[in-house]
């Protein structure tokens, strides 16, 4: 079994402060997970995924996320928002048999 | 052109009717998944298809059925709709993950969504 949370419904930030997005997974095995960005009336376009290199993995738009498996989370964060950012973000976790559970999704807003 | 496209992008239609939503990837990828998107609750598992003869249903598959015509088509349909069933409708595809690359399943690529409303 596997379950995906996203800790925060909205986000809101200032053009030029940093970004955090919350995900928390859960899993019985060793997963992939992924954040997917999907702008109005847009499908989803993956930002980012982790498989199982590097812990710290660097996405498109300078997004970047941490996978920490001792706090079983994988939090998205940007050093420096964009008011192009503005969308709503999903946390995905995907089993090996092709499964995958989306988080219920945050969105960001950013203000100039 | 896109790799993942789905037609209808836009369908209002009434309580009863029969519906098909159609999704053609040129991706040549083997798996083929169909969600829905609800405000507030992500993206939901209808049905997936890992092959043209391998078909499954995810967590809300009540109410819809699915067919697999080839590889790069895979068509939902809602056999009598119904207005819960109003929501964004997308189609997915991925790759088999490569043994020992990858701990989980690969990138999935979406189409741009199907706006169904049920009246």
């Amino acid at each position: 079994a596997q379950s995906v949370t996203q800790l925060d419904s909205h986000v809101s930030v200032s053009e030029g402060t940093p970004v955090l997005l919350r995900c928390n997974y859960s899993s019985s095995y060793s997963p992939s997970l992924f954040w997917y960005v999907q702008h109005p009336n847009k499908g989803l376009q993956l930002l980012l995924k982790y498989t199982s290199a590097a812990t710290l993995v660097k996405g498109i738009n300078g997004f970047e996320a941490e996978f920490k498996k001792s706090e079983t989370s994988f939090h998205l964060t940007k050093p420096s928002a964009h008011m192009s950012d503005a969308a709503e973000y999903f946390c995905v976790v995907t089993s090996y048999a092709g499964k995958s559970t989306f988080g219920d999704g945050t969105t960001l807003t950013v203000k100039p | 052109d896109a790799d993942v496209t789905q037609t209808p992008r836009n369908r209002i239609t009434k309580t009863g009717k029969r519906i098909m939503l159609e999704c053609s990837q040129t991706k040549g990828h083997d798996r083929m998944y169909w969600y829905r998107q609800d405000p507030g609750l992500g993206l939901r598992l209808i049905y997936y298809s890992f092959d043209v003869k391998d078909i499954n249903k995810g967590e809300i598959s009540d109410g819809y059925s699915v067919s697999r015509q080839a590889q790069a088509k895979f068509s939902l349909s809602l056999e009598s709709a119904i207005p819960n069933q109003t929501a964004l409708y997308f189609c997915a595809t991925s790759d088999r993950p490569v043994p020992g690359l990858a701990m989980g399943g690969d990138t999935q690529y979406f189409g741009p969504g199907t706006r169904l409303t049920v009246l």
